[in-house]
């Protein structure tokens, strides 16, 4: 069956980088898109960006650009989202989730991680 | 890109209906058909209820329907049961390979 295991919990200092994982697995790493989503406490779902695991190729919204990178390790079915220059507005559960067919949509989520910024 | 517009909340007793609205503009909702909706319960990850504003993943009962006319699209569960109380969020392609969530929607089941 198909999952997307996420790495532990962690705790940053505001300016801080944090990487987190993605494992996939039960289908085709390369064929699905990857999602990155992030939600603060007590708030909404935002979209991050994307990778097509099959190309490395990468979208981010406008608002993590040039603070965000999206990477894949494909021997290991694993994608990574780094975000850098971290503040207290970071502080989020960041989850990864996997693209459906036709691209537009997601159909399975990881557990999500939790990342908190502080001082 | 700016979230899409949702009511806060929306009730219903028990075998009534409620609708969800999700409104865009041209740029996202209106300009495609690639609206799809997420239910998610407290602490846990969202699930797909509809993608492609009318389309239901397996699994997903029939009671959950979406539409779409201009730039609002909206989620209706019908015969709720108290399982449907969550929030409810849309989610829309905005073009250039981007995507915008809506700003969620809590239902309760009264």
């Amino acid at each position: 069956q198909v999952q997307l295991v996420q790495s532990g919990a962690e705790v940053k200092k505001p300016g801080a980088s944090v990487k987190v994982s993605c494992k996939a697995s039960g289908y085709s790493f390369t064929g699905y898109y990857i999602h990155w989503v992030r939600q603060a406490p007590g708030q909404g779902l935002e979209w991050m960006g994307w990778i097509n695991p099959n190309s490395g190729g990468t979208t981010y919204t406008q608002k993590f650009q040039g603070r965000v990178t999206m990477t894949r390790d494909t021997s290991i079915s694993t994608a990574y989202m780094e975000l850098s220059r971290l503040t207290s507005d970071d502080t989020a559960v960041y989850s990864c989730a996997r693209g459906g067919t036709t691209g537009y949509y997601v159909d399975y989520w990881g557990q999500g991680s939790l990342v908190s910024v502080s001082s | 890109q700016s979230a899409l517009t949702q009511p806060p909340s929306a009730s219903g007793s028990p075998g009534q209906s409620v609708t969800i609205s999700c409104t865009g503009t041209s740029s996202d909702v209106g300009g495609y058909n690639f609206v799809s909706w997420y239910q998610q319960h407290p602490g846990k990850a969202p699930k797909l209820v509809i993608f492609d504003v009318t389309k239901r993943p397996s699994g997903v009962p029939d009671r959950f329907s979406g539409s779409k006319s201009g730039n609002t699209a909206s989620l209706t569960v019908s015969g709720l049961q108290a399982d449907d109380e969550a929030d409810y969020y849309c989610t829309s392609y905005a073009g250039s390979n981007n995507f915008v969530f809506g700003t969620g929607t809590k239902v309760t089941v009264l």
